[in-house]
């Protein structure tokens, strides 16, 4: 079985300010995990993805994602928000062999302020 | 962008009616899913499949079923429309297991 958490609901930044969402994750696997952007009335968007290379990865538009075994964790982060970064976000983890499903976290609404 | 299309995009339905949704790739992925996104939930899967007429259910599939007679078509059926399916549905197909997976533009379905 697998699952993600997603730790808040909702995150609200300054622009300019770092971005921190916080994602945990239970897996019998060694799992593969995706953070996905959603934008309002849009689908969704990979923004970037971990599967058991680097455990510092790098995706589009400046936000990164370190995979911590130990801490069961992958959480996004990115330097500076951008007011276009206002948007849902969502952890996903694929346990690969045994398991066709991608579970998803409940999402974190991002909130950017000028 | 994966070539990944949903029809129809809008479709507002009486209670007790039958409906369909489609999910068409142009992309030859082996792997198709139908999700459905509510408020507070994130995206639920419902049905999906593995290959050609190789399905299964989700968590949350009463009321549910789906077909897949061809690679790149996926489709789910509402039975009998209630309004506890008004929701916004999202196909996503992946090439492997362990890969991201590619979502359509999701179908905003009422049902009165």
């Amino acid at each position: 079985a697998q699952s993600v958490t997603q730790l808040d609901s909702h995150v609200s930044v300054s622009e300019g300010t770092p971005v921190l969402l916080r994602c945990n994750y239970s897996s019998s696997y060694s799992p593969s995990l995706f953070w996905y952007v959603q934008h309002p009335n849009k689908g969704l968007q990979l923004l970037l993805k971990y599967t058991s290379a680097a455990t510092l990865v790098k995706g589009i538009n400046g936000f990164e994602a370190e995979f911590k075994k130990s801490e069961t964790s992958f959480h996004l982060t990115k330097p500076s928000a951008h007011m276009s970064d206002a948007a849902e976000y969502f952890c996903v983890v694929s346990a690969g062999a045994g398991s066709y499903q991608l579970t998803f976290g409940k999402g974190t609404k991002l909130s950017v302020i000028p | 962008d994966a070539g990944i299309t949903q029809s129809p995009r809008h479709k507002v339905t009486e209670t007790g009616t039958p409906v369909t949704l489609r999910c068409h790739q142009t992309e030859n992925h082996r792997y198709m899913y139908w999700y459905r996104q509510d408020p507070g939930h994130g995206l639920r899967l419902i049905h999906y499949s593995y290959g050609v007429k190789d399905t299964d259910k989700g968590e949350v599939s009463d009321g549910y079923s789906v077909s897949r007679s061809k690679t790149e078509d996926f489709l789910l059926t509402l039975e009998s429309a209630t309004s506890s399916q008004t929701s916004v549905y999202f196909c996503a197909t992946q090439t492997g297991l362990t890969t991201e997976a590619f979502f359509g533009q999701g179908t905003r379905l009422t049902v009165v």
